[in-house]
């Protein structure tokens, strides 16, 4: 099993473009979420979604949409970038009971000029 | 709203010298979950806790979750520079669907 994958692992955006950071998992989890890590901070959830066509909005979410049509993958959109989002992003997934082990991918370093 | 708060922010120990990182939220956990993250690298699952009063020990660490389960403790006995990194707690709550909220982590240096 590969786990949590993403890509990129790097990437610089200019003010305003929009992109899309990909996750996928292999271990069939329903659920996967999307935290963003500042500097010195800890994660804060963006999205997360319990299922495929399920999704709901965590603590951040404003400046980000996703979608889950596969159990698979869990792509996260940034509709037009702004220097707050840069940060690094975490894509993880686990099973649905809450009480499995929660995995986390390798990230997304972000820089938004 | 809910939070999970975690204290202290940062540790520097003596290698040798033994750690505590201590996590509190503002209501009940079903289970809670203590991950490490190595700088420049990603949480890495390390434990659960899920019953009242419950110790386990891996190793070194010795995790407890609260009579109350509102509050848990990650103690490092004879630090190692290995030991280097980011301790975060996380909790799903009971009225949510298994969402995690972390806490924003203590980091502890080790000098050799």
């Amino acid at each position: 099993n590969a786990g949590v994958t993403q890509t990129p692992k790097f990437q610089v955006l200019k003010t305003g473009q929009s992109m899309t950071l990909q996750c996928a998992q292999d271990m069939n989890h329903e659920y996967m979420s999307w935290y963003r890590q500042d500097p010195g901070m800890g994660l804060r959830l963006i999205h997360y979604s319990v299922g495929a066509g399920i999704t709901d909005q965590g603590e951040v979410p404003n400046g980000y949409n996703v979608s889950r049509s596969t159990t698979e993958d869990f792509p996260l959109r940034l509709l037009s970038a702004a220097p707050s989002q840069t940060s690094v992003y975490f894509c993880a997934s686990r099973g649905l009971s809450g009480q499995e082990t929660q995995y986390f991918g390798p990230g997304t370093r972000l820089l938004v000029l | 709203g809910q939070q999970v708060m975690q204290i202290p922010q940062y540790q520097h120990v003596q290698e040798g010298e033994d750690f505590t990182t201590y996590c509190n939220s503002s209501t009940t956990l079903s289970n809670i979950q203590w991950y490490k993250q190595r700088p420049g690298g990603h949480p890495v699952f390390l434990i659960q806790l899920v019953k009242s009063g419950e110790v386990k020990k891996q190793k070194r660490l010795t995790f407890q979750f609260g009579e109350a389960k509102k509050n848990s403790s990650l103690h490092i006995t004879a630090t190692q520079t290995t030991d280097v990194g980011t301790y975060f707690c996380a909790g799903p709550y009971n009225t949510n669907a298994g969402k995690s909220t972390f806490g924003d982590g203590t980091t502890l240096t080790v000098k050799p």
